[in-house]
């Protein structure tokens, strides 16, 4: 059984802090990892990807992998009103069904 | 605006209607996805159509019956559903639906069985 956990928080931080949002899977063979953000009654907009241990930036959002510990972050800095979002992590096990693997979510509250 | 378009975006039916789900996608992606995702919950699958084929069905009752006329376009046909049917209904695609390639989500559609 694959698994991915979140806290499903909610993870509340003043604007301009820098919120971290992490995930943790239990298939050793995993090989990739996405991060989406979802406002509410909308649907996942893909926003990070990462394939390799170690740190990928893009803008504000940095995503860190750390494959023998079975752990994937996602840290925005300058957090602002409108990433107030649910924060999906997926994970994609190679060699299956190609299916990634949901966890159920952080909830990210950036207040003024 | 997505890349992944779905129509309508809104759809209330009764339990002895027949709709249909639209699902578009000019990226050249070969892999389809329908997804039901309900409030404060993961996306859960549906199911899957690789190159014009469906790959896997995820014991989804009968009275959901996907379509994939061709490379570009998903059908979902609705018939007798269920007040519990009630959600936002995904659909998604991706490269092949074989590699590492990220899964690219349309707007959805909100759907109610009254």
């Amino acid at each position: 059984q694959k698994e991915v956990e979140q806290n499903s928080g909610p993870l509340s931080v003043p604007e301009g802090a820098i919120a971290s949002l992490n995930c943790t899977y239990s298939d050793r063979g995993s090989q990739s990892f996405f991060w989406y953000r979802q406002y509410s009654g909308k649907s996942p907009e893909l926003i990070m990807f990462i394939y390799s241990n170690g740190d990928k930036e893009d803008g504000r959002f940095t995503a860190q992998l750390n494959k023998a510990s079975q752990y994937v972050s996602l840290l925005i800095r300058d957090s602002q009103p409108s990433d107030s979002a649910t924060y999906l992590c997926a994970v994609l096990t190679s060699g299956g069904s190609y299916i990634p693997t949901f966890g159920r979510g952080t909830s990210l509250i950036v207040h003024p | 605006d997505t890349e992944v378009t779905q129509t309508p975006k809104h759809l209330v039916m009764g339990m002895t209607n027949k709709k249909s789900l639209k699902c578009e996608q000019h990226m050249g992606h070969r892999a389809m996805y329908w997804y039901k995702q309900k409030a404060k919950k993961p996306p859960e699958l549906m199911f899957v159509y690789s190159y014009e084929k469906l790959s896997i069905n995820e014991s989804v009752p009968s009275r959901f019956s996907p379509e994939c006329p061709n490379s570009s376009l998903l059908n979902l046909h609705l018939h007798a559903l269920q007040p519990e049917d009630s959600a936002l209904y995904l659909c998604a695609s991706s490269q092949e639906g074989q590699g590492s390639e990220p899964q690219h989500f349309g707007d959805g559609t909100r759907l109610s069985i009254l």
